[in-house]
């Protein structure tokens, strides 16, 4: 499972509020991800990181923030939840495979903002 | 922008039948790969099998084989003597082979009846 979790597993929170979630890899990989999955929409890349301190949007960013403070835990903020954010969200890393890189996920978090 | 598309949102197959799940996609690029990952209800994203597009052979992981065309830019994926733990959302993805980014497709719910 290439050591991935994600806190919390599941969330409800409220209109406005702000949210934090967390995703820890205990394997030291650089390049980690943060996706949304969605209904009719399949997985999409909302930010990611290349390193502490170096991250970029991804195609969905708009009201997501991130960090990256530590190599092993990359953040997700969600500065004011809005329904449209209700998602399932999934943290990645990037490792090498053979001649090249593959994506492993971990386990998800549902988030219900009401 | 490279896009993928999976035009089956489900199927059905019977135990020890053979099923094939299509994904076509969108690129003007030559040097990419190819994935299929697996959702099962845990909603743990698993990765079945990959594709180097400079590869003509077709990979092959153990019961699942993919189809690969690449002037048609078509990416099936071939379960044979499918299984009850087959059931599954199942989602082609594409990554160029110049960034890490990975571009999914919406995904086809795969049903295996005993």
């Amino acid at each position: 499972d290439a050591g991935i979790t994600q806190s919390p597993r599941h969330k409800v929170t409220e209109t406005g509020t702000p949210v934090t979630l967390r995703c820890h890899q205990t394997e030291n990989h650089r390049y980690m991800y943060w996706y949304r999955q969605d209904p009719g929409h399949g997985l999409r890349l909302i930010h990611y990181s290349y390193g502490v301190k170096d991250t970029d949007k991804g195609e969905v960013s708009d009201g997501y923030s991130v960090s990256r403070s530590k190599t092993e835990d990359f953040l997700l903020t969600l500065e004011s939840a809005t329904s449209s954010q209700t998602s399932v969200y999934f943290c990645a890393i990037s490792a090498l495979a053979g001649s090249s890189y593959e994506q492993y996920f971990g386990p998800g978090t549902r988030l219900t903002v009401t | 922008a490279q896009t993928v598309t999976q035009s089956q949102p489900e199927m059905s197959v019977q135990e020890a039948e053979t099923v094939t799940l299509s994904c076509t996609y969108d690129t003007s690029e030559s040097d990419y790969y190819l994935f299929w990952y697996k959702q099962p209800p845990s909603r743990q994203m698993i990765l079945v099998i990959r594709q180097e597009a400079y590869k003509q052979q077709n990979a092959t992981e153990n019961r699942f084989s993919v189809n690969f065309q690449k002037a048609a830019k078509s990416f099936s994926l071939k379960i044979s003597d499918s299984q009850l733990g087959d059931a599954a959302m199942y989602f082609c993805a594409y990554r160029s082979a110049y960034t890490d980014k990975l571009i999914f497709g919406t995904g086809t719910r795969l049903q295996v009846f005993p």
